[in-house]
Parts: structure tokens; C-alpha cells; sequence
């Protein structure tokens, strides 16, 4: 069972409200990852923290932030929604293993629609 | 060229079949590649991953890498419809960053 949680799992909302989503784990990983998708289509990754205060941009263009205070936390703001961010949000954390792999554990999403 | 290639599908098989996806990389510095399933609706769940060349068995689920070729594959075994869903490859590159492909949309008919 993931020990990854993600709030809320369905929000919608109108166009130029500030969102949060949260994102906490309990496993104690250094990485977290922030990954964007739309219904069939693949995973684009939008934002990572290798560990507290740390912040990169993924590989998608995204206009959210994230923040990184507290090793189980990271969660993804946009100050001001629109439709074109309506999509699926899901976030991740990873841990090597001692092979060193990288696997990832996901959360259950956060499907955002924004009118 | 994308970094992780997959059939978009749908492949269809039968119950009791074999399944075979297959996934092509691009990166020759590729060190770790994983397979992930994904229920329409849910988020991926890891199958198994693989680092070395050869095969890598997990009950009806059996990896495959060929570095040479670029190559990874998944074989499933006594295929169920519980098996349909999509299945996504991740190969991890230079600076541990894993990349995705598309996913390969597997359905197993009655």
C-alpha cells in the first residue's frame, strides 16, 4: 500500500483562483515529483526536489510553483487557474534502491478542472 | 526522435495468452528501465523493473533488455482481463532523470 497522499483528489474550480495541492508521503524519500497528464496521454513531468529547499523545473513548461519546507511535503500552487490547467495531477516519490534503480511511488491524483 | 517509444496500441489478446509489449529507448547511457501499469482513471502502479541484460521474471510477468538493440520488453503470461490497462515504460538516463513513453494499451478479451 503507497504511503503517499494527495487533497484534494477532484477539484473544480473557477478561472483566476489561487489552488493548492497537496501532496505528503510517509516513507521518508528525499525526492518528490509533480507529473501532469491528460486522459490518454503520457506522463509529462512539471516539477521535482531532490530534498528540503530544493526545486527544479521538469521538463514541461509549467506556470505552478513548489515548495519544498519539509521532507514529507510538497505541494504545487497556481496562483491563478485557468482552463488550459485543467487536467491530472500526480505526484510522486522516489527512493534508490540498493540495485540503484529509482522507483517511483505515485499518489492517487488530483484531477483539477478549471471553468 | 522521443526518448521512450511504445506502440500506442490497443493490443488485444485473448485470455490465457501471451502479452508482448515492447518499448525502444534512445539514450545508450540508459541504466535502469521499468514497467509500470496504469487502470484507466488511476495512477501507475510499478510491475517491475530491469538493469541488466536478460530477463527478469516476476511471477506471470517476465522483463526484457537488450542494450545493444535498445530494446526492453514485458512478456504476461496466462493473460487475465484484469490484466487490460495501460502499460507504461520508463527508462532512467544520465542524471537519474526517468522518462516516460506514451503507454501501451493492453486488452484482454473474454
Amino acid at each position: 500500500e503507497a504511503d503517499i497522499y494527495q487533497t484534494p483528489r477532484y477539484l473544480v474550480i473557477g478561472t483566476g483562483k489561487k489552488i493548492t495541492l497537496e501532496c505528503s508521503q510517509t516513507m521518508g524519500h528525499d525526492k518528490m515529483y509533480w507529473y501532469q497528464q491528460d486522459p490518454g496521454m503520457e506522463l509529462h513531468l512539471i516539477h521535482y526536489s531532490y530534498g528540503v529547499n530544493s526545486t527544479e523545473k521538469g521538463d514541461l513548461s509549467s506556470e505552478s510553483t513548489v515548495s519544498r519546507i519539509r521532507t514529507e511535503h510538497f505541494p504545487l500552487t497556481l496562483e491563478s487557474a485557468r482552463p488550459s490547467h485543467t487536467s491530472q495531477y500526480l505526484c510522486a516519490s522516489s527512493q534508490h534502491r540498493a540495485s540503484g534503480a529509482n522507483v517511483l511511488t505515485f499518489g492517487a491524483g488530483s484531477r483539477l478542472t478549471v471553468l | 526522435q522521443k526518448e521512450v517509444e511504445q506502440n500506442s496500441g490497443p493490443l488485444s489478446v485473448p485470455e490465457g495468452a501471451i502479452a508482448s509489449l515492447n518499448c525502444t529507448y534512445s539514450d545508450r547511457g540508459s541504466q535502469s528501465f521499468f514497467w509500470y501499469r496504469q487502470y484507466s482513471g488511476k495512477s501507475p502502479e510499478l510491475i517491475m523493473f530491469i538493469y541488466s541484460n536478460g530477463d527478469k521474471e516476476d511471477g506471470r510477468f517476465t522483463a526484457q533488455l537488450n542494450k545493444a538493440s535498445q530494446y526492453v520488453s514485458l512478456l504476461i503470461r496466462d493473460s487475465q482481463p484484469s490484466d487490460s490497462a495501460t502499460y507504461l515504460c520508463a527508462v532512467t538516463g544520465g542524471g537519474n532523470k526517468l522518462t516516460f513513453g506514451t503507454g501501451t494499451q493492453l486488452k484482454v478479451e473474454l
